[in-house]
């Protein structure tokens, strides 16, 4: 079945590190791929998107690039801040569901 | 701004309650959802709704049911609560259907205790 693989946390970095979470994903035909946060003590909220293979979805100085090949969706930025502090899910949908990763702990440390 | 409301922050019941956990959006969205999060599990569906007085089973319904009367308001039902059941419930939203379905915006969620 359809399934989402997504780096363990915590990952801890310094301020203005370079960051890299990584998503893979398992599934039939062409879903559509998320990454949505979780700040303290808040809801999830989408982060960005891509609906098609080689699309480039940005937000807030992140990215990620649907890679149908090596079915990857792996979040990145280039500086990171203490505010980037959360929890990142990454997801996949098709029509009938969404699927989420366990999610990946973040810590940036000033 | 979208705004999904949940009822509770925090909820403490003890093993056999009924419990109901609230949820109202103010958008007009057509879908909502209820999700439990555990840690090392992520995100996992119980219920969603497509409109209202309708109903669909997510992945993991049993123990649980739901209620739409009205189009912004979705409500969770535990039963018969169970220590099992102690959890962050969150509750989404979302307008359209199909891909755009899965746009979803959360509340903050009701950390559920169950004793």
């Amino acid at each position: 079945g359809d399934s989402v693989t997504q780096m363990e946390g915590p990952v801890t970095l310094s301020e203005e590190a370079f960051l890299t979470i990584n998503c893979t994903y398992t599934a039939t035909g062409y879903p559509s791929l998320f990454w949505y946060v979780q700040y303290p003590g808040e809801g999830l909220q989408l982060l960005l998107k891509a609906t098609k293979a080689d699309d480039k979805g940005s937000n807030k100085g992140f990215e990620a690039t649907y890679r149908k090949e090596t079915t990857s969706f792996h979040l990145e930025k280039g500086s990171v801040q203490v505010s980037d502090s959360a929890v990142y899910f990454c997801a996949l949908s098709r029509d009938d569901k969404i699927i989420f990763g366990k999610g990946t702990r973040l810590h940036i440390l000033p | 701004d979208v705004k999904v409301t949940q009822s509770s922050r925090y909820l403490v019941k003890r093993t056999g309650e009924k419990v109901f956990l609230e949820c109202v959006q103010d958008m007009d969205h057509e879908n909502m959802f209820w999700y439990r999060q555990d840690p090392g599990l992520g995100l996992r569906l119980i219920y969603f709704s497509y409109d209202v007085k309708m109903k669909e089973k997510g992945d993991i319904p049993e123990g649980y049911s739901v209620s739409r009367e009205k189009k912004e308001r979705f409500s969770l039902i535990l039963e018969s609560a169970s220590t099992n059941q102690t959890s962050m419930y969150l509750c989404a939203s979302s307008p359209g259907a199909s891909g755009g379905r899965w746009i979803q915006y959360f509340g903050a969620g009701t950390r559920l205790s169950v004793l």
